[in-house]
């Protein structure tokens, strides 16, 4: 069974930097193909791919956002975290993490989402 | 970067007629080496993450109904409800994953009952 779950801070402060874990269960990012990604959604508003690991620790960035985002994995305890510095009230929204497989190229298991609120 | 947008943004359909969503890419999504266009579909309900129901641009997801279809090729999708449900008013959205990863995702359309 496929399972994400997302975890951090409910609120931070503008310009303060947010710091996501992803932890999950049921599949392996160390399998040829696996990927992870976050996605955030903004309240009433669509969604947002923010950044992609794979299995071979290549990373992809939403080009927006690439100078502000960092993506990395920790295997060992099946978790990816994601950084996002300088946040802003913009940056409020629901972040996903979500199983990414290449040999599907869409999102196939969800988190349940964290509301991140960017408030002073 | 590719650019889905999605027609109409809103939708009012009655149970059991055909409820028909469109996304137009910017630019082609046909990866022809393979065949394939690199384009999913999902419904999103209030307060829960987006479900897959179709990639490939035609493959329906495990689980999904057969009344959810999409087709298309290139540039332009449609993803289609053939008897609307009562379950199935949510948010559906296209999202494309030819580019270089991370893919992005149309504005959504808001599917409802009339």
């Amino acid at each position: 069974q496929v399972t994400l779950r997302e975890s951090g801070p409910a609120l931070v402060k503008p310009t303060q930097t947010l710091t996501l874990t992803c932890t999950f269960s049921g599949f392996s990012l160390t399998t040829s193909g696996m990927c992870v990604s976050w996605i955030r959604q903004p309240p009433g508003k669509a969604l947002e791919w923010l950044a992609l690991i794979d299995w071979d620790d290549e990373k992809y960035y939403r080009t927006s956002l690439e100078t502000r985002l960092t993506i990395s994995k920790d295997t060992s305890k099946n978790q990816v975290v994601l950084t996002m510095t300088n946040m802003d009230p913009v940056d409020t929204a629901t972040y996903y993490c979500a199983r990414t497989p290449s040999y599907l190229g869409a999102v196939d298991y969800w988190g349940q989402g964290a509301l991140v609120t960017v408030s002073s | 970067d590719i650019v889905l947008t999605q027609s109409p943004d809103s939708l009012a359909v009655s149970l059991g007629e055909r409820a028909t969503i469109n996304c137009k890419s910017s630019q082609s999504v046909l990866f022809s080496s393979t065949d394939k266009n690199y384009l999913a579909w999902y419904q999103q309900k209030p307060g829960q993450p987006p479900n897959l129901l179709i990639y490939w641009a035609s493959t329906r997801e495990s689980g999904v109904p057969d009344r959810f279809s999409g087709s298309g090729s290139g540039t332009d999708f449609t993803l289609t409800i053939s008897s609307l449900q009562a379950e199935d008013v949510a948010v559906y959205y296209c999202q494309q994953y030819y580019s270089t990863p991370p893919g992005t995702f149309g504005q959504g359309t808001k599917l409802e009952i009339k």
